[in-house]
């Protein structure tokens, strides 16, 4: 089974500045998603970015962007710029593309950013 | 196009009842899914529906929990005989598709307290 494991529970920043959120995962498979999902303090679940594990070109959204590191099963987030509605719980995310739970999410405990002004 | 919807938004309930909890999906969405943020944890995988079709329950207890998706109306997460451990987020997502490039997009949630 695939694992999503994130050994940040709190970080802070400075308003402004750059901050890197960890991720590492599990699996055996060769082709998969990667998500980051950000939790605001009203719960909503709110995508953030989605890597495909076949491109190995990193994803980037405006001020974020990732580091996926197949071979090192790592997946990163920095945020640069940081803002204060930045602020949130950011879960990591896994879902395979085959097979027959394809369609199942696995989710990281999360990591609580802080961010300071 | 309105997002998913969740409702109640929160919801409380003594140890003993049932507790019902209602997703709405999105526009043109037949495929539901129901998650579970316990305290502290990330979301948890429970049950996967189509119209009128459970197609996956591997994640939800096979005790008092059970989840339905009718033809016409909201996909229902029910809880009969709730206890203390049963607090925790509930959160349900839908898409137009399974797996693939198919996201899922999530719906506020239902904040369950057990008293």
């Amino acid at each position: 089974a695939q694992t999503v494991t994130q050994s940040q529970p709190e970080m802070s920043v400075q308003e402004a500045e750059t901050v890197t959120l960890s991720c590492t995962y599990d699996t055996s498979e060769s082709d998969y998603y990667l998500f980051w999902y950000k939790q605001p303090p009203s719960r909503q679940m709110i995508l953030v970015i989605r890597q495909e594990a076949y491109k190995q070109q990193n994803a980037t959204e405006n001020r974020f962007s990732v580091n996926f590191q197949k071979a090192a099963k790592s997946f990163s987030l920095k945020i640069s710029d940081s803002q204060l509605g930045d602020a949130a719980m950011y879960f990591c995310a896994y879902r395979s593309t085959s097979g027959g739970s394809n369609y199942k999410l696995t989710f990281g405990k999360g990591t609580l950013l802080t961010v300071n002004p | 196009n309105a997002g998913v919807m969740q409702n109640p938004r929160h919801l409380v309930r003594r140890r003993g009842q049932e507790a019902r909890l209602r997703c709405s999906p999105m526009k043109g969405h037949s495929h539901v899914y129901w998650y579970r943020q316990l305290p502290e944890e990330g979301l948890k995988f429970m049950v996967y529906l189509q119209k009128e079709n459970i197609i996956d329950e591997s994640g939800m207890p096979k005790e008092r929990f059970s989840a339905e998706f009718p033809k016409e109306g909201p996909s229902i997460l029910r809880i009969q005989q709730v206890v203390r451990g049963d607090s925790a987020a509930y959160f349900c997502a839908s898409s137009t598709g399974a797996g693939g490039s198919y996201e899922q997009y999530f719906g506020p949630g239902t904040r369950l307290t057990v008293t």
